[in-house]
């Protein structure tokens, strides 16, 4: 069975600073999907970033970038320039990319989430 | 707008009581999926659907049971049997897959609805 871990429970940034979400998971799967969402007070869940295992090259979305390293199983987020508004709970999640491997449906696997506070 | 609807955002349970949670998507999806979120314990799988009058069960089905009459819809009943229900829930939907493959769109999430028992 695959698991996402997240070592950090909190971590905290000064605002305009970068600070890195780490994020590790175990699989035995080739293909699979990789994704950080973000929680916010409201509790509402949105999507941060994604990757593809497949694709070497590291996913970018705007602030936010990731480094991938398939080899460690190491899925960790760079946010730059942090924003008071990125204060949250961030989740690492694993989804696998083939249908009904190990029984897999195409649920998200989660990691315990780490809270991240920005300081002004 | 397309998205998805959770309804009630609160709702108290007495001892011994079943309660449902609603959960409705207008965004044409053919999978969705129940999550139970604890304090320190990340998401956890419930039950998930990806066809109507079909769904399986999660890591932590029971005390639970669902059903998927439409493809719209996907109601939650927490049962007496659950034993510790107080937590926050959370309904998502994605698209299904091609062919043996899962695509990579993200799941989509409801508000969710928090839960406690009195």
């Amino acid at each position: 069975a695959q698991t996402v871990t997240q070592s950090q429970p909190e971590m905290s940034v000064q605002e305009a600073e970068t600070v890195t979400l780490s994020c590790t998971y175990d699989t035995s799967e080739s293909d699979y999907y990789l994704f950080w969402y973000k929680q916010p007070p409201s509790r509402q869940m949105i999507l941060v970033i994604r990757q593809e295992a497949y694709k070497q090259q590291n996913a970018t979305e705007n602030r936010f970038s990731v480094n991938f390293q398939k080899a460690a199983k190491s899925f960790s987020l760079k946010i730059s320039d942090s924003q008071l508004g990125d204060a949250a709970m961030y989740f690492c999640a694993y989804r696998s990319a083939i249908m009904n491997y190990g029984g897999s449906q195409g649920n998200l696997i989660f990691g315990k989430g780490t809270k991240l506070s920005v300081k002004p | 707008d397309g998205g998805i609807t959770q309804s009630p955002k609160y709702l108290f349970r007495k001892e011994g009581q079943n309660v449902t949670l609603s959960c409705e998507q207008n965004l044409n999806h053919d999978a969705m999926y129940w999550y139970r979120q604890d304090p320190g314990q990340g998401l956890r799988l419930i039950y998930y659907s990806q066809i109507v009058n079909d769904f399986q069960k999660g890591d932590i089905a029971e005390g639970y049971s669902v059903s998927r009459e439409k493809k719209e819809s996907f109601p939650l009943t927490v049962t007496s049997a659950q034993k510790n229900p107080t937590a926050f829930y959370l309904c998502a939907s994605s698209i299904l897959g091609q062919g043996a493959q899962w695509v990579m769109n993200e799941q989509f999430f409801g508000p969710g609805t928090r839960l406690t028992v009195l």
